[in-house]
């Protein structure tokens, strides 16, 4: 079975802190993705990584960052964490850049509360 | 910016009943994929159809597309109260595999 594993099921930050929510597949996926959640918005892509060290922005990458040092893992980093970053983030992994023909798998999901 | 919309943002149904939901997208696609989400969890791929298919079933869902109108509909035949989830259509961008949702529709299926 594929496995997206996400490093923390809940979590809560204070303002200001440097947040990171970790996301690990075994699948040697290339494609490995962040969303975030929240009600009555969908589903919105924060950033995408089709290769180690390759990223590209999604609609909302305003006050995060991501790091993809091996392909497994991908990072998503909140550089200074906001009360408005308070929301369910999602991780995924599904195919690579050149074969769009493949389902994604997700990860259980962080919730994340900034107070 | 979204890709796909569904349509409608709520449906509440008796057990037994039939559910249709139905995306719309606005680029050209080479795949349309569908989710589900029970409250609180990650995502789970039900569907994916081509975009040179129009029509695919598995087990009690069907799927259908029209790539004239940009569409797409989701059919869950004799609904279970299990049934009970967000489902979401999801396309990937045809040039980097960046896989956009739709703001998803919200199935409750009562005993």
């Amino acid at each position: 079975d594929v496995k997206v594993t996400q490093s923390s099921r809940y979590l809560v930050k204070r303002t200001g802190e440097k947040v990171f929510l970790e996301c690990v597949q075994d699948m040697d996926h290339e494609n490995m993705f962040w969303y975030r959640q929240d009600p009555g918005l969908g589903l919105r892509l924060i950033y995408f990584s089709y290769d180690v060290k390759m990223k590209e922005k999604g609609d909302i990458p305003e006050g995060y960052s991501v790091s993809r040092e091996k392909k497994e893992r991908f990072s998503l980093i909140l550089e200074s964490a906001s009360t408005n970053q308070t929301s369910m983030y999602l991780c995924a992994s599904g195919g690579d850049r050149y074969i769009p023909n493949t389902e994604a798998f997700f990860g259980q999901g962080t919730r994340l509360t900034v107070v | 910016s979204q890709q796909g919309e569904e349509d409608p943002q709520a449906l509440s149904i008796q057990e037994g009943e039939n559910a249709t939901m139905n995306c719309s997208y606005k680029t050209s696609i080479n795949n349309l994929q569908w989710y589900r989400q029970n409250s609180g969890r990650g995502l789970v791929h039900l569907i994916l159809i081509r975009s040179n298919e129009r029509e695919k079933h598995s087990g009690r869902l069907r799927v259908t597309l029209d790539t004239s109108k940009k569409s797409s509909s989701l059919l869950i035949t004799a609904s279970r109260a299990a049934d009970t989830a967000s489902y979401f259509c999801a396309t990937p961008s045809s040039n980097t595999g960046k896989l956009i949702f739709g703001q998803g529709t919200t199935l409750q299926v009562k005993p």
